[in-house]
Order: C-alpha cells, then structure tokens, then sequence
C-alpha cells in the first residue's frame, strides 16, 4: 500500500540549513507529481512547493521562494526539502503528500509529518 | 492569492447528526475544491474532491456541494471516528490555500 515517512526535522537555528526528506513506497513515485506542505502551530495548512514526475517543474509558496528548494530521486523513490536562512515562522510540521491522479491538485497519501521547530 | 474562509470554526454535535460545515472562496474557483479530515496528532486525510465527488473508502455519510464561492460539507448521521477537524482547499491555482479549519466536538 501507499506509504510515505518523512524525516530530517528537530530544532534548529534560525538562519541555519536543514533538509528533510520523504521516503515513498507501494506506489509508482516516478509517476506522481510531489508536494511539500506545513502546518503551523496555530493548526494553519499551509502548501509549500510542488515538483513535476521527472523534476524538470518546481513552484513554490512566495514565503519560501529562494529560501527552499524541492528535489526528488525517483530511482530512490525520495522526495526532499532543502530549507536554508529558516526563519521563526518557518516552524511547522512539515508533510510530504501525493497529488491525486485526476484533474485537480488534491492529496489522496500524506506522510505523518514531521516536525520543524525554529528557534 | 485565493482566500478561504471557513465557518464556523468548531462546532459541537451529538452522534446521529446531521451536520453542514461552510466553506466560502475569496473569487470563482468552480468546483475546484477539496475537503479533507484531521484527527490530533494525524495527517488530513482526503475526503472530497472537486467539489462533490467522493474519495475512494470515505464513507457515503460525507457529501460535498457547491460551486463558485460557497460550499459546503455535510456529514450525514454523524459517527464517533467523525469528530476531528476538518479544512477546505482550492485545488487549482498556485499557492494552493486551505480554509482555517472547522473543529466537530462532542
């Protein structure tokens, strides 16, 4: 079954570098369009970035434009997070999700989060 | 940037009933909207997409509607694993945004 697991979160400084990661399984990763998304502790979803199949295409939330970068490795079947000069509102925890296979940009598999605490 | 506003922002309920949570969009976004459900400590799982088309296993008790700028989500016969929060999303434009959130208690 589909399967996703982040990792690579903790406390870290503000200014300072971290990058996550999602490992995906039961499924066909190489096929999907990938999302990074955070909640805030105020309980606010927030979308982060998104990467085409073959990570040609990569968008991001303005807030994070220039600060993030989204990469994948499909024959690891990856998806990654690079977070640099993270700032206090950056603190989230952070989701990797599935885009849906169908005409909307929805998400049917989510990993269980993990936590970015900056400070 | 597309705001969604959710309303109201929790809402408690008994088991057995029948309960119509909003979601209203800041422009015309047709149906392309998303409901899903979230449970403490837990990822939102997806519920409803394009406005009134259920996920594959959500239970035939959720139901979306609307179009435009007003939806809504009605739970039908409300059962004790439905109280969690629940968020709206637009599914079509970057930045993707999500509504606040409606918390269903007990």
């Amino acid at each position: 079954q589909v399967h996703m697991v982040e990792s690579g979160g903790g406390v870290i400084h503000p200014g300072k570098s971290l990058r996550l990661s999602c490992a995906a399984s039961g499924f066909a990763f190489s096929q999907f369009t990938m999302h990074w998304l955070r909640q805030t502790p105020d309980g606010r979803l927030q979308w982060v970035a998104v990467i085409s199949p073959d990570g040609d295409d990569k968008f991001y939330v303005e807030s994070v434009m220039g600060r993030f970068a989204i990469s994948r490795d499909n024959s690891g079947q990856t998806l990654s997070l690079h977070m640099t000069s993270v700032r206090a509102d950056d603190t989230a925890t952070y989701y990797c999700a599935r885009e849906s296979d169908g005409a909307s940009t929805d998400f049917d598999f989510w990993g269980q989060g993990v936590l970015v605490t900056v400070s | 940037d597309i705001q969604l506003t959710q309303s109201p922002s929790s809402v408690s309920a008994s088991v057995g009933d029948t309960i119509t949570l909003s979601c209203r969009a800041s422009r015309n976004i047709a149906t392309w909207l998303a409901w899903y459900q979230q449970k403490p400590g837990k990822a939102p799982k997806l519920l409803i997409y394009a406005a009134s088309s259920l996920h594959s296993g959500v239970p035939a008790r959720f139901s979306g509607g609307g179009s435009g700028t007003e939806f809504t989500l009605t739970i039908n016969g409300l059962q004790p694993d439905d109280f969690a929060s629940y968020f709206c999303q637009e599914t079509n434009s970057f930045p993707l945004s999500f509504g606040g959130g409606t918390k269903v208690d007990i």
